[in-house]
């Protein structure tokens, strides 16, 4: 069963504007990150947010997590045509061996008209 | 410094056939892991290993094998292959401690399986 559901599934939009996505999960977790995901590639990991964090940054990218919601949001400022791809929420909740199963979302699949 | 390698790109097969898909990582990674990735599922993890000599079941084990020799290579068996097992094939490494991790990931390109 998918630990994390990504909303929405797609997203369009201009570029410029801010592109938001959200992954929601079911259990505890010791870590959540997000990854890319281009047409024909392997993904690539972005930002990592450990459960005691709350907002994290890396660039254009602002990461959130709500413990009690169980939630995650993702954000995209300024977006750009070359942001255009598939983007993974993962969850971590392995209980000893930390790292050992993430389980991946569906992914939202983001596209940046020029 | 070539990352995650892994071959064949693009593989099809028959029913019944056996095949291994092979990954190759020269990070010096202890965590290695196999993923399926198939339309509206996300990625489900087979097989992962911690370490040389050691390897456990993911999510979706049944009709595959793993093995690990050395730390650089975690090959995928095959042994009797089904159109059910038609997917894309990431393998994944990173580094690993027990108790708290927090590595990411790094992936390789993928192999696309067809099984007819």
């Amino acid at each position: 069963s998918q630990q994390g559901e990504e909303d929405p599934q797609a997203l369009s939009i201009q570029e410029g504007e801010n592109a938001t996505m959200n992954c929601s999960y079911k259990t505890s977790i010791n870590n959540l990150q997000w990854y890319r995901q281009n047409s024909g590639r392997g993904l690539v990991h972005l930002i990592l947010i450990r459960s005691n964090e709350r907002e994290k940054h890396s660039g254009r990218l602002r990461v959130t997590l709500d413990t009690s919601k169980k939630s995650s949001s993702l954000l995209i400022t300024a977006s750009r045509a070359a942001d255009t791809a598939s983007y993974f929420c993962a969850t971590d909740a392995s209980e000893e061996t930390s790292g050992s199963r993430l389980t991946f979302g569906e992914g939202t699949q983001l596209t940046v008209n020029p | 410094n070539a990352g995650v390698t892994q071959t064949p790109k693009f593989q099809v097969l028959k029913t019944g056939q056996s095949m291994t898909l092979q990954c190759a990582q020269d990070m010096n990674h202890e965590y290695m892991s196999w993923y399926r990735q198939d339309p509206g599922m996300g990625l489900r993890l087979i097989h992962y290993s911690v370490g040389a000599g050691i390897t456990d079941q993911g999510e979706v084990p049944n009709g595959y094998n793993v093995s690990r020799s050395t730390t650089e290579d975690f090959p995928l068996r095959l042994l009797s292959a089904a159109p059910s097992q038609t997917s894309v094939y990431f393998c994944a490494s990173s580094y690993w401690q027990r108790f708290g991790s927090n590595s990411p990931l790094h992936f390789g390109n993928g192999t696309r399986l067809t099984v007819t």
